[in-house]
Parts: structure tokens; C-alpha cells; sequence
């Protein structure tokens, strides 16, 4: 089946524009989760959402940086006047959280190139 | 604040030789997962380890838990090429996930 797909795939933007990140998470799963890969950085938890719940926001590293969710299925991650140290590959995942077993599905990511 | 550690960052190994990666986490948790990354690729899930004891095997590869230690392992047996990729521990905190740096594996002949 539809693994969790991001668009778009990579994005070079210029510092201090907006830009936007989607995320098509797999059909069914309630949860969705984004995170940043840096280099050298490992993965960083941005936000996660769950149903119909509140978003866990702690992950975001600044105020410039939002997320929603709409209709409890597609995301988009919003980073607004861009700076240079948020180029990074940016990661979406999924999970179905029933249960224990709950692992979460990534997608390819967007890289992002903020010159 | 929960902290991820994995060891070592970076290993290259002989084909056809064994070696272990561990993963070392500071609070309590019942919950690992371990992920392979391929050179620009996404995470692809290995293991998802849920109790004390747990171990769990995938063809060459072998992944335990002990929470008491709070310690993972991941242990390769007779490391083929394939194998070259970066692999990933992450543990379940009070945000969904905290992920080690990463050991980048390079099996060589």
C-alpha cells in the first residue's frame, strides 16, 4: 500500500521567505510526527499530532515555525521568514497508535536549502 | 529530559565479520525502536522492541532489550555489503520519540 509521501522534495529558498511542507500520511493512521535531520544533528522531534487531540508543540524550535493538520489526515509544516540554519531535511511519519505496537512509518522528506 | 546514546558513531567492519552497535538511554522506558537509513533515503523501521528480555532477529541482524540497564543492542552476525547504512535508535519519552545520533556502518571486503 501508500507509504507516507512529502511534498515537495527538495526546496531552495531564499533566507527570510516563507515556505510550506506537506505531508500525506498512511491511510488510517491517526498520528502523524515531524522531525529535522541536520547534519550532524541526528533527528530532532518538531510536533506531533494525535486525532483530535492538541498537538504536542515542545519540539519547535522557534515561533517561526507551525503546524497543522487538517481534516485529521494531510500536514503542513510552515516555516515562516526563513533563516539559514533551517536547511535541513525535514521528515514526516505516521503511526497508527493502536495498541503498543506503534511504529512509525517516515516518508522520503523535503530537504530544505536556505541561501 | 530523556537522552539517546549510541556507540560507536562510526564503523567499518569486514564482511563476513560479526560486531554489536549499543544504545544507551538515560530514563526509564519500555519502548525502542531501531531504523536504517540509506544514503538519501528515508528511515526504514528494523525493530520495534517493547519489553525487558525482548530480542528480535532479521536475517543478519539481532536487536535485545534490558531496561533495567536501559541498554539496546544491535548485533550484526557475518556483516555483508549490504549492510552499509547508517542505523538509528530511538526511545519513547514524553515526546513521541528521541533518536541516538546514528552509527554509520561501512562493511568493506
Amino acid at each position: 500500500g501508500a507509504g507516507v509521501s512529502q511534498s515537495p522534495s527538495n526546496k531552495v529558498t531564499e533566507k527570510g521567505k516563507d515556505v510550506e511542507l506537506r505531508c500525506d500520511p498512511i491511510s488510517g493512521h491517526t498520528a502523524l510526527y515531524w522531525y529535522r535531520q541536520s547534519l550532524g544533528q541526528g533527528l530532532e522531534f518538531l510536533i506531533y499530532f494525535q486525532g483530535n487531540s492538541a498537538p504536542d508543540k515542545s519540539g519547535l524550535p522557534s515561533d517561526r515555525f507551525s503546524a497543522e493538520r487538517t481534516g485529521g489526515s494531510v500536514s503542513t509544516l510552515t516555516i515562516q521568514r526563513t533563516q539559514q540554519e533551517d536547511s535541513a531535511v525535514y521528515l514526516c511519519a505516521s503511526s497508527s497508535r493502536t495498541g503498543a505496537r506503534d511504529t512509525q512509518y517516515f516518508g522520503p522528506g523535503t530537504r530544505l536549502t536556505v541561501l | 529530559e530523556l537522552k539517546v546514546e549510541q556507540n560507536p558513531l562510526f564503523l567499518s567492519m569486514q564482511e563476513g565479520k560479526n560486531y554489536t552497535i549499543y544504545c544507551n538511554y538515560s530514563t526509564t522506558s519500555d519502548r525502542l525502536y531501531w531504523y536504517r537509513q540509506d544514503p538519501g533515503k528515508s528511515l526504514e523501521s528494523l525493530f520495534v522492541l517493547l519489553s525487558n528480555g525482548a530480542v528480535k532477529q532479521e536475517g543478519r541482524l539481532m536487536a535485545s532489550l534490558d531496561t533495567k540497564a536501559r541498554l539496546s543492542t544491535l548485533h550484526i552476525t557475518a556483516a555483508v555489503h549490504d549492510l552499509s547504512a547508517t542505523y538509528f535508535c530511538a526511545v519513547e519519552g514524553n515526546t513521541p520519540l528521541v533518536f541516538g545520533k546514528g552509527t554509520r556502518l561501512s562493511v568493506i571486503a
